[in-house]
């Protein structure tokens, strides 16, 4: 496992139109983050999941966005009818519980809509 | 609410030489972890080094320390023989435990000259 994976990197899509981001952890990582970066920006901080459970979610992610993460692996980030202020890198990163609490980060998905 | 400050959006260094960055941080916790992150141009975060909140030692890492104020809040890095590869943004982040979220700073864009 060579870390934390996102999928696709770059994504260019109309005004309107449905997006799907997919972000694969380092397989023992139990923890789960989705962060939203614009330019000029450091990340901002969107929903967390432990396991299966999603248990936090920031104000930031309106009723457009939806997060899953079935099964405890994988996770999907979705946004409905895109705007073009969802414009940003979207980060995701993963983390073992306990331990030195540091996170790892993937490469992003960087989100243009036009 | 939490808050990182970087006051510095912009700093140059020649190669060889020493460079600090700075970072404050506002928080009422008193179980916190401090983070430098480092993103090189179109490439991943990847964590430099980190502070736990209780350790009054200043972490080390190599070429990277941290002058940790705790009671001003504040969390500098300084990076000594800097290298071309330290060109890259660099973020300061706090981690809470009970909001399970890293806060990071806007960031300091870094640039090493030969």
């Amino acid at each position: 496992d060579t870390g934390v994976s996102q999928d696709p990197r770059h994504k260019i899509t109309k005004r309107g139109q449905n997006v799907t981001f997919r972000c694969d952890p380092i397989s023992e990582h139990n923890r789960l983050y989705w962060y939203r970066q614009t330019l000029g920006q450091g990340p901002e901080f969107l929903t967390y999941f432990q396991n299966e459970a999603q248990l936090e979610k920031s104000r930031l992610l309106s009723d457009r966005f939806s997060a899953e993460r079935p099964k405890g692996s994988f996770s999907t980030l979705e946004i409905q009818r895109t705007e073009q202020g969802d414009s940003a890198m979207y980060l995701c990163a993963s983390r073992r519980s306990g331990g030195r609490n540091e996170a790892f980060f993937g490469q992003g998905t960087r989100l243009t809509v036009v | 609410a939490q808050t990182v400050t970087q006051s510095q959006p912009e700093m140059s260094v020649q190669e060889a030489e020493t460079v600090t960055l700075s970072c404050t941080y506002d928080t009422s916790e008193n179980n916190y972890y401090l983070f430098w992150y480092k993103q090189p141009p179109s490439r991943q975060m990847i964590l430099v080094i980190r502070q736990e909140a209780y350790k009054q030692q200043n972490a080390t890492e190599n070429r990277f320390s941290v002058n940790f104020q705790k009671a001003a809040k504040s969390f500098s890095l300084k990076i000594s023989d800097s290298q071309l590869g330290d060109t890259a943004m660099y973020f300061c982040a706090e981690f809470q435990g009970g909001s399970e979220k890293l806060v990071f700073g806007k960031g300091t864009k870094l640039t090493v000259n030969p």
